[in-house]
């Protein structure tokens, strides 16, 4: 079965820093999709980056970005810039890609980060 | 466009008793999920229906979990009867399908339940 943990309960970062939230995961697998989500204390989980793990180029979206290390299954997000906005729990999560998967998504525990002004 | 509609957005009730919530996905959209999210845990996966059938319920709680989704629109889970650890926020989320540029999950804002 697959997992995923994030080792790091919770990050603080100053405001228009620079902030790397850790994400590793266990699979057998080797066609899947790594998520990052965010979810702010209104509670509706929003879609921050996805990385294909067939593609060894690492996926950007403006100031986030990701560190894919397929061989030691590791999975970070670089958050730059960082604003006060961006103060959320982060969730890394990851779902199969076989033929017949079901596009379940298997989540971390989150990391909580705090956005110092 | 109209996102993911779930209420109640906050329920409290008693042990044993019973309770539902309500979600109504993104117009168009085949694949329905409920994720249970305890707190300081992440969502699992309770079922998920592509259109009215269900495609994966291996963590649905059965004994006391239902599900289901007439018409292949909306979506009711309902608990009955509740325990302590049930005491979850419950979010739904949709997609076209699950494959594919239309596998992307849009989730709703999530049903705080309490159970003293």
């Amino acid at each position: 079965a697959q997992t995923v943990t994030q080792s790091q309960p919770e990050m603080s970062v100053q405001e228009a820093e620079t902030v790397t939230l850790s994400c590793t995961y266990d699979t057998s697998e080797s066609d899947y999709y790594l998520f990052w989500y965010k979810q702010p204390p209104s509670r509706q989980m929003i879609l921050v980056i996805r990385q294909e793990a067939y593609k060894q180029q690492n996926a950007t979206e403006n100031r986030f970005s990701v560190n894919f290390q397929k061989a030691a299954k590791s999975f970070s997000l670089k958050i730059s810039d960082s604003q006060l906005g961006d103060a959320a729990m982060y969730f890394c999560a990851y779902r199969s890609d076989y033929g017949g998967a079901t596009n379940k998504l298997i989540f971390g525990t989150g990391t909580l980060l705090a956005v110092q002004p | 466009e109209a996102g993911v509609a779930q209420s109640p957005r906050y329920k409290i009730i008693e042990k044993r008793q019973s309770v539902a919530f309500w979600c109504n996905p993104i117009s168009g959209h085949a694949t329905l999920y409920w994720y249970q999210q305890i707190l300081g845990q992440g969502p699992k996966l309770l079922i998920q229906f592509q259109n009215n059938g269900v495609v994966d319920d291996s963590q649905l709680p059965k004994d006391r979990f239902s599900a289901e989704r007439l018409k292949g629109v909306d979506s009711t889970l309902k608990i009955q009867p509740a325990k302590l650890e049930d005491s979850a926020v419950y979010l739904c989320a949709s997609s076209l399908g699950f494959s594919g540029t239309g596998s992307k999950q849009y989730f709703g804002p999530g049903t705080r339940l309490t159970v003293t």
